[in-house]
């Protein structure tokens, strides 16, 4: 079984762009998660999906965005870059949104922005 | 707000030994899941162990296990005989459910996480 998928790898971007982070969640997984890691404030929620509708978002700017298809892969957009976007941006699928049902994390999409 | 701490930046363990990484939490919610998760280099952010506030028993999944006291809120995971690929970064995390019944559509799928410990397994 596949596990999840994130595309790209890897991303440089300068100032002021946008980026489109993707993420194919494991097969018949329907809730999806986005995190973002940095040296500095560590591992931090974005934002979560199930059945393509945002159920909670974390304490980001409103460049931030996110959505969720039919078939669960997920979209996360950054609009207008900072430097200080440059992260690992990590999606996670679950089965359920249940207690003792675990995260799944994909590799990740390490971002650099110039 | 929820909470977790790991106190040890950096751990150092022979191969073959056992090691025991540190995690406190702070929850108000009677119902929450404490979970490990170890990142290699890679970045890739492995699943290892769950608890749940509710379990009775510590939850053990082959070389790991959790020690869970719940009264002193701590969740450490201790790894039995160590081996040169568990060098990586550990985190423990925490995830509240508000259904005592462990699933809800109000719940939440937002994880908590601690700083993390870097392991190193020396030969």
């Amino acid at each position: 079984k596949a596990g999840v998928t994130q595309t790209p790898r890897y991303l440089i971007k300068t100032r002021g762009q946008q980026v489109t982070l993707s993420c194919s969640p494991i097969s018949g997984h329907r809730s999806v998660s986005w995190y973002q890691q940095t040296p500095g404030q560590g591992l931090q929620f974005l934002f979560e999906y199930f059945s393509e509708t945002q159920r909670n978002k974390g304490n980001f700017p409103g460049r931030f965005s996110g959505r969720q298809f039919s078939n669960s892969r997920s979209e996360m957009n950054v609009s207008t870059l900072e430097l200080g976007d440059s992260a690992l941006y990590l999606c996670a699928s679950s089965l359920m949104r249940s207690n003792n049902s675990p995260l799944h994390f994909g590799n990740g999409t390490r971002l650099t922005v110039t | 707000a929820q909470k977790i701490t790991q106190t040890q930046p950096g751990m150092f363990v022979q191969e073959k030994e056992a090691v025991t990484l540190d995690c406190t939490y702070d929850t108000s919610d009677p119902s929450y899941g404490l979970f490990w998760y170890k990142q290699p280099s890679s970045g890739e952010m492995i699943f290892l162990i769950y608890q749940g506030s509710y379990d009775q028993q510590n939850a053990t999944e082959g070389r790991y296990s959790l020690n869970f006291q719940k009264a002193r809120k701590s969740a450490n995971l201790v790894i039995s005989a160590s081996q040169l690929g568990d060098s990586a970064m550990y985190f423990c995390a925490m995830r509240e459910v508000r259904s005592p019944e462990g699933y809800s559509e109000g719940g939440s799928e937002k994880l908590v996480f601690g700083k993390g410990t870097k392991l190193t397994v020396n030969p």
